[in-house]
């Protein structure tokens, strides 16, 4: 069965450091990968997704995550965050055999000025 | 603009009462989820659709209702089953591998 894990609950940063948000996933062959942003009290929204070819993707708001297939990881990085960044992010992965897509618990990104 | 409409954003529901959250979606995707969101708990499954006039249970199921009448529509019912309705609703349609969101239902109990 496919899962997923995000290994930080919460992650703090100031405006303008580097940010990079950690994503394990286990399954053998290498699935679907996606990362999602919430901002409080909206809906989900899709940031960038890996289905093959080159590993490193790149995503709307100046985000990129890199695929490591001996690492099973989908890392998520943005150079420079902004106060703007602030919000909760999902990881999320689709194994082949299921159309239902397993999200991890997410991690909340705190801003300081 | 194609996208999924979800409403009402505020509902308030009272003790023994079925609430029905709407899902709307023009995107033509045939895939369509319900998903419970608490805090701390990322998403749960509730309910999905893969078809029209076809539904599945999703890992929590109880206390709720569906119906998938139409392509575009997927409206979620919380029955006075679901003793701990408090939560924020999501709703999701799916094209191929990929889930698009709407803005979510906060529902409330008086």
């Amino acid at each position: 069965a496919q899962s997923v894990t995000q290994p930080d609950i919460h992650i703090t940063v100031s405006e303008g450091a580097s940010l990079e948000l950690r994503c394990n996933y286990s399954y053998g062959a290498t699935p679907y990968l996606f990362w999602y942003v919430q901002s409080p009290g909206q809906g989900l929204q899709l940031l960038l997704k890996y289905f093959s070819g080159d590993t490193l993707v790149q995503g709307i708001k100046g985000f990129e995550a890199e695929f490591k297939r001996s690492q099973s990881s989908f890392n998520l990085r943005k150079p420079s965050v902004h106060w703007s960044d602030a919000a909760e992010y999902f990881c999320a992965v689709l194994s082949g055999g299921s159309y239902i897509p397993t999200f991890g618990r997410g991690t909340s990104l705190i801003v300081h000025p | 603009d194609g996208g999924i409409t979800q409403s009402p954003k505020y509902l308030f529901r009272k003790e023994g009462q079925n609430v029905t959250l709407s899902c709307e979606q023009n995107l033509n995707h045939d895939a369509m989820y319900w998903y419970r969101q608490d805090p701390g708990q990322g998403l749960r499954l509730i309910y999905y659709s893969q078809i029209v006039n076809d539904f599945q249970k999703g890992d929590i199921a109880e206390g709720y209702s569906v119906s998938r009448e139409k392509k575009e529509s997927f409206p979620l019912t919380v029955t006075s089953a679901q003793k701990n309705p408090t939560a924020f609703y999501l709703c999701a349609s799916q094209e191929r591998e990929t889930q698009y969101f709407g803005p979510g239902t906060r529902l409330l109990v008086l």
